[in-house]
């Protein structure tokens, strides 16, 4: 596609159960970020994937979250056993890398009751 | 310290003034620079970038980047209501192996 594609676009769940948000990058990217951003604050660095790199991990705020790219391509973020706190909007970002500029998916606003 | 740090705001401004957005860096090696816009429930979109110290003009848009004293500021002249949102912030440092690091944002609010 053209752009940075992310599914589900809403994602309501239960407490305590798990979820899967997936991001198609722009193709070719070799760069790819998730943020989280919950209402009205910042972006919240997540992880970051580049090329056949090691992940940067580092923005990961618990074990519950883990997130993996298959082929250098699509990504998933998982998020089990879900707490209210996880509610947010997760945002995927793709990059060609070397510094350059980030293009975001439209993100998926998840909602955990 | 913040890697990239930004004033939260809000910062006001009324309609046709010149807005100025600022955001300082704390890697002297960082080489590229980015502002995006986030308007409320929508996704950031990139409105400039600057690699250079001085000054990037595209229409109503001036980025300005001065290496030395770790600052890269955005000026919006002529700013319009449409021009309210939230700015972030973005710098490529170097240690980081070229991942992005992003400002809290500023919220800028132009009064009509």
């Amino acid at each position: 596609g053209a752009g940075v594609s992310q599914s589900p676009s809403n994602k309501v769940t239960e407490k305590g159960k798990d979820v899967e948000l997936r991001c198609d990058p722009i193709s070719g990217h070799t760069a790819l970020y998730w943020y989280r951003q919950s209402l009205g604050q910042g972006l919240e660095f997540l992880i970051y994937f580049q090329g056949n790199s090691a992940p940067d991990k580092s923005g990961l705020p618990s074990d519950r979250f883990s997130a993996e790219r298959t082929g250098g391509s699509v990504s998933t973020l998982t998020i089990q056993r879900t707490q209210q706190e996880d509610s947010a909007v997760y945002l995927c970002a793709s990059s060609a890398g070397g510094g350059r500029d980030a293009f975001f998916g439209q993100g998926t606003r998840l909602t955990v009751v | 310290q913040k890697e990239v740090e930004q004033n939260s705001g809000p910062l006001s401004v009324p309609e046709g003034a010149i807005a100025s957005l600022n955001c300082t860096y704390s890697d002297r090696g960082s080489q590229s620079f980015f502002w995006y816009r986030q308007y409320s429930g929508k996704s950031p979109e990139l409105i400039m970038f600057i690699y250079s110290n001085g000054d990037k003009e595209d229409g109503r848009f001036t980025a300005q980047l001065n290496k030395a004293s770790q600052y890269v500021s955005l000026l919006i002249r002529d700013s319009q209501p449409s021009d309210s949102a939230t700015y972030l912030c973005a710098v490529d440092p170097s240690e980081y192996g070229n991942k992005l690091v992003f400002g809290a944002g500023t919220i800028l609010r132009v009064k009509s």
